[in-house]
């Protein structure tokens, strides 16, 4: 069972355009919410993150977007350029049980056509 | 440099021959983990580990066994693979606190014949 469920798998951006990545969840114990980015033949590394405190973060061309009724977050990348092109995972964590585990989406192939 | 160092990179082999994946870390981390990730399912966790000689099950950890005898050392180890545990493995390290970044590795891609 996916507890954290994201789409679209796949998106295709013009250079400059806005990239948008939704994930949602049940569990509402889930109290962070990061986004990692993957390039081929690399882990996945973090990329930004929010808690629920908080309805928007942003850093650079970044942004996270957060809605705790809708139990639902997104990722938005402006201006979006080539060197963005990678996978995408959103991920959700508990506090409550002790261990930095992450329950991952099943993310999403941004290419940025130049 | 701070790094997660998995070995091997890539691996063919065969059904039932035992093989280790090792990872290492050197960071200092208390929490490792390791996860598979397969096309349309994303990270899956098999094991995690707070501490030396503590680990625990993670989503799914049929066919696998791990050791922490070590802080910086983590290895994952298949005792008779199947071809359904063909995969690209990762393993991640991060202070144990919760909600802290993981850092991953490079990857491991297992081809089980």
């Amino acid at each position: 069972q996916q507890q954290v469920k994201q789409s679209p798998q796949s998106l295709i951006v013009q250079k400059g355009g806005i990239s948008i990545i939704n994930c949602a969840y049940e569990n509402t114990a889930f109290d962070y919410f990061p986004w990692y980015q993957q390039f081929p033949g690399k882990g996945p590394a973090l990329l930004i993150a929010i808690r629920p405190d908080v309805s928007e973060k942003k850093e650079g061309r970044f942004t996270i977007s957060f809605n705790k009724s809708a139990k639902q977050f997104s990722l938005h990348i402006m201006d979006s350029q080539p060197g963005d092109s990678a996978t995408y995972f959103c991920a959700a964590s508990m506090r409550k049980t002790g261990a930095n585990n992450l329950f991952f989406g099943t993310g999403t192939r941004l290419t940025v056509i130049p | 440099e701070a790094q997660v160092t998995q070995n091997p990179r890539y691996l063919i082999t065969v059904t039932g021959k035992k093989l280790t994946v090792t990872c290492s870390q050197n960071m200092n981390h208390e929490y490792m983990s390791w996860y598979r990730q397969d096309p349309g399912l994303g990270l899956r966790q098999i094991y995690y580990s707070m501490n030396v000689e503590v680990t625990d099950k993670g989503d799914v950890p049929e066919g696998y066994k791990v050791s922490r005898k070590e802080k910086r050392n983590f290895p994952l180890i298949l005792e008779s693979p199947s071809p359904n545990q063909t995969s690209l493995y990762f393993c991640a390290s991060s202070y144990r606190v919760t909600n802290q970044p993981q850092h991953f590795g490079d990857g491991t891609r297992l081809s089980i014949l």
